[in-house]
């Protein structure tokens, strides 16, 4: 069975910075396009960034983009986003989620890690 | 404002049929770029519910179903349950922004 479980979230300063994590299991990760998708509270779905499987190609949304840093270990089977100059508009549940190869849907969901930020 | 339109809330009753739409442009759906459906129940993840137009994962009741023409798309459920109440989000990708993109969401009431 997939299992993606995120972790690492919490409340940061407007500036501040926050490295979330994502652990894998039931699958071959590797094999694996993985992404971050945010929802900010109330609010609905937005993508955040893209890492091919073996983490060579990677994309961001423009609202992220010089900010934050998608990477991943397949040794390890996890994800991470590193989050800095966080701003209040970035607050929102973050989600990782799979996508295969050659599709273009966010097939497996985590259960989501809720970033706040706020002073 | 979201690159993909949909109806901000869709009701019926138990039994009926609903339908839910996504309209797009030419960068995305009008651009051939395939239409996907979230369910997300209140207080959890989105779930795949349809991929690739209208293609449903394993364990998705043939109560939901998916079309795409043109620029838009539509979600359909037929049988109304109480346990469909939740948001609907469809999702494309857009070539103009290079980027992944979803619908508003819908919230579906079941009266």
């Amino acid at each position: 069975e997939v299992q993606l479980v995120e972790s690492g979230g919490g409340l940061v300063q407007p500036g501040g910075s926050l490295r979330l994590s994502c652990a894998a299991s039931g699958f071959t990760f590797s094999s694996y396009e993985m992404n971050w998708v945010r929802q900010a509270p109330g609010k609905g779905l937005e993508w955040v960034s893209y890492i091919s499987g073996s983490g060579t190609t990677i994309y961001y949304a423009d609202s992220v983009k010089g900010r934050f840093t998608i990477s991943r270990d397949n040794a390890k089977n996890s994800l991470n986003l590193q989050m800095n100059s966080l701003r209040a508009e970035d607050t929102a549940v973050y989600y990782c989620a799979t996508k295969v190869a050659g599709t273009s849907h966010f097939h497996h969901w985590g259960q989501g890690t809720l970033v706040t930020v706020s002073s | 404002q979201s690159v993909l339109t949909q109806p901000p809330s869709v009701s019926g009753a138990p039994g009926q049929r609903v339908t839910i739409s996504c309209t797009g442009s030419s960068s995305n759906i009008g651009a051939g770029y395939d239409v996907h459906w979230f369910q997300q129940l209140p207080g959890t993840a989105p779930k795949l519910l349809i991929y690739g137009n209208s293609n449903r994962p394993s364990g998705v009741p043939d109560r939901f179903s998916g079309s795409k023409s043109g620029t838009s798309a539509s979600l359909a459920i037929t049988g109304l349950q109480a346990e469909d109440e939740a948001d609907y989000y469809c999702q494309s990708y857009d070539s103009r922004l290079s980027a992944w993109v979803f619908g508003g969401g819908t919230k579906l009431t079941v009266l």
